[in-house]
């Protein structure tokens, strides 16, 4: 069974860069051909998808945060890792990590997500 | 940014169907599979329904989806206390070059 897990910083400083990790278990995540994603969810409100990893080390990143987002992975460790420069208050959210099996969408596992403050 | 659209809420009793809907257009909707997702409080999303109307492996079947166009709905019949969560419906957007979600809908089953 495929477990992911969030882990990182619970606050930041505005103008400071989030970093946050999801470490996979139960299975290798350079393995078959999947899509490693990361997701947030303000408090409140609806999820929007911040952009994934392929299994062969290529990203996509949502153009609305395209120029403040790098997501790499390190396949030693089994994790894959979300930057977010400058960050501002309306970058506080609850981060998923997720599992993409058609990279379509098909989200088939979750972390259980954790929640990013940015505040001084 | 552009999301699909679905009603805020949705209410029902015990034992009814209903039904929540989910609208989007020719580069999300119209021309790529939907996904549904459940989310009970204090949890991560859930797949519920995948391509449209396929339910993974241990989804009853009282949830059901269907696609016509450029929108889709989820229905749940039987509706059962446990039912009770925030749905979201989810899409690949070809404008967007990544996956698209609904607002959410907030079913309240009374």
């Amino acid at each position: 069974q495929v477990q992911l897990q969030e882990s990182g910083p619970g606050l930041v400083k505005p103008s400071q860069t989030l970093s946050l990790t999801c470490t996979v278990s139960g299975g290798s995540i350079s393995s078959g051909s999947y899509y490693w994603s990361w997701i947030r969810q303000p408090a409140g409100k609806g999820l929007e998808w911040i952009g994934r990893i392929y299994t062969s080390g290529s990203t996509n990143y949502n153009p609305s945060l395209k120029s403040r987002v790098t997501i790499s992975v390190d396949t030693s460790k089994n994790q894959f890792s979300l930057k977010l420069s400058s960050v501002t208050a309306a970058d506080t959210a609850v981060y998923y990590c997720a599992r993409d099996e058609y990279g379509t969408g098909y989200f088939d596992y979750w972390g259980q997500g954790t929640l990013v403050t940015v505040s001084s | 940014q552009s999301v699909l659209t679905q009603p805020p809420s949705a209410s029902g009793t015990p034992g009814q169907r209903v039904t929540i809907s989910c609208s989007g257009s020719s580069s999300n909707i119209g021309s790529n599979y939907v996904y549904w997702y459940q989310q009970l409080p204090g949890t991560a999303p859930k797949l519920l329904i995948y391509r449209n109307n396929q339910r993974p492996s241990g989804v009853p079947d009282r949830f059901s989806g269907s696609k016509s166009g450029t929108s889709a709905s989820l229905a749940i019949s039987g509706l059962r206390s446990e039912d009770e969560a925030d749905y979201y419906c989810a899409a690949w957007d070809d404008s967007l070059s990544g996956p698209l979600f609904g607002g959410g809908t907030k079913l309240t089953v009374l």
